[in-house]
């Protein structure tokens, strides 16, 4: 099946930095990435659609500003968080599909765990 | 965004018994998939059900839908200690998929 690697697997940060996670389709084209975030024993939450070449799509409740999405490429889709608080320590997954639409099979990445202290 | 909601919520049985997990959900779908969640790790799409099918088979996995009452099950069967990891299904139409809070399956050994 197709690939899509997530990095880092884990990031320890201090409070009032940025951290940025990569999310890498690595043998398709994916038009169309998804950020989810995922607390313990808790199902996973759409944080936004990353879209290639233009602005992401939000969920509601999600800040923008504080989780900047960046999808420069066919095959790359960034998620930075932003002057990073406690709070935010969570479990972070990039999900892609292969046409880059929402029916079909969807890949996942590895996770993020980021710990910010 | 659609969403499913599985049920048990956590399911506990020996290695060798079958494991049965459902999901409903409320508005029409092209299709339904399940996935798996090992413990810190990413989701692995485990089977695609689309709406003009009934039943399909994957290995150890069967899945069934049932469109008029909206509604799918996962049935593993001769479960493995591997298989403990929490399922979720994704009903998918139109939107991005979106989770339930999944059924936590524990196969004892």
């Amino acid at each position: 099946g197709a690939v899509v690697s997530q990095h880092p697997s884990r990031v320890i940060c201090k409070s009032g930095t940025s951290v940025k996670i990569e999310c890498r389709s690595l043998d398709f084209q994916a038009t169309t990435m998804f950020w989810y975030r995922q607390f313990p024993k808790q199902s996973l939450m759409l944080m936004a659609t990353s879209n290639e070449g233009s602005k992401a799509t939000y969920e509601q409740g999600v800040e923008k500003d504080k989780f900047l999405i960046n999808h420069a490429s066919l095959t790359l889709s960034t998620l930075t968080v932003t002057s990073a608080h406690p709070e935010d320590s969570s479990f972070y997954i990039c999900s892609a599909s292969r046409q880059g639409g929402m029916n079909t099979e969807a890949f996942f990445g590895q996770g993020t765990r980021l710990t910010v202290v | 965004s659609q969403q499913g909601e599985e049920d048990p919520q956590a399911l506990s049985i020996q290695e060798g018994e079958n494991a049965t997990m459902n999901c409903s959900y409320k508005t029409s779908i092209n299709n339904l998939q399940w996935y798996r969640q090992n413990s810190g790790r990413g989701l692995v799409h485990l089977i695609l059900i689309r709406s003009n099918e009934r039943e399909k088979h994957s290995g150890r996995l069967r899945v069934t839908l049932d469109t008029s009452k909206k509604s799918s099950s996962l049935l593993i069967t001769a479960s493995r200690a591997a298989d403990t990891a929490s399922y979720f299904c994704a009903p998918s139409g139109n939107t991005p998929l979106v989770f339930g809070k999944g059924t936590r399956l524990s196969v004892i050994a």
